[in-house]
């Protein structure tokens, strides 16, 4: 079956630092994947995707890259900052597209 | 445009009970999910409905129900609770049942403690 697996946390940062969240699947024919952000108190919000091989999802100065030969969508963002401080969920869709399924949740956070 | 609302937001119950938990979709979206998110760990797709109907089904046995209603609206009734079935509760809405191609829109979940 598929699944997700993600490194864990927390990863604790300074602002303006590096990140970097790996994240690898196992999963039958094509999958989406998705990385999703949780902030405290809040709902998942969808943070980017890519859908093929090769494609870039982006968003709020976050990217991942659907690598297929190696099974990766690693997230990075190149300054992060306080209001990043959250739980980052790498997730992937079946063939049908209606289902997710997500890694256990890497939580980020970053000290000023 | 509302978002996805769910209700209750906490919930405790005793074990053996039922329980039935509560979500209102975006407007405009036809199509509902439900998660099970367990202390710590990602959520776990339970089912989802489209047009009132079952339209998937992960890993989870037939206590856990569901009902979708004409304007959209899901309820997922859990029977026989277990200790285990404590968890956060999510449900999600989308504009169509193809994930990839659209986006869900998660509630805040329900609470659920089962003692």
């Amino acid at each position: 079956g598929n699944s997700v697996t993600q490194m864990e946390g927390p990863v604790t940062l300074s602002e303006e630092a590096f990140l970097t969240i790996n994240c690898t699947y196992t999963a039958t024919g094509y999958p989406s994947l998705f990385w999703y952000v949780q902030y405290p108190g809040e709902g998942l919000q969808l943070l980017l995707k890519a859908t093929k091989a090769d494609d870039k999802g982006s968003n709020k100065g976050f990217e991942a890259t659907y690598r297929k030969e190696t099974t990766s969508f690693h997230l990075e963002k190149g300054s992060v900052q306080v209001s990043d401080s959250a739980v980052y969920f790498c997730a992937l869709s079946n063939n049908a597209g209606n289902m997710l399924t997500f890694g256990g949740g890497t939580r980020l956070m970053v000290k000023p | 445009e509302t978002g996805v609302t769910q209700s209750p937001t906490h919930l405790i119950k005793t074990r053996g009970q039922q329980v039935t938990l509560r979500c209102s979709s975006q407007s405009g979206h036809n199509t509902v999910s439900w998660y099970q998110q367990a202390l710590g760990q990602g959520p776990q797709f339970i089912f989802q409905y489209y047009r009132e109907e079952e339209n998937g089904r992960g890993n989870f046995p037939p206590r856990f129900s569901g009902l979708q209603f004409p304007n959209y609206s899901s309820e997922l009734n859990v029977n026989a609770l277990e200790l285990d079935d404590s968890a956060l509760y999510l449900c999600a809405s989308s504009r169509g049942t193809e994930i990839y191609k659209t986006e869900a829109f998660f509630g805040q979940g329900t609470r659920l403690t089962v003692v």
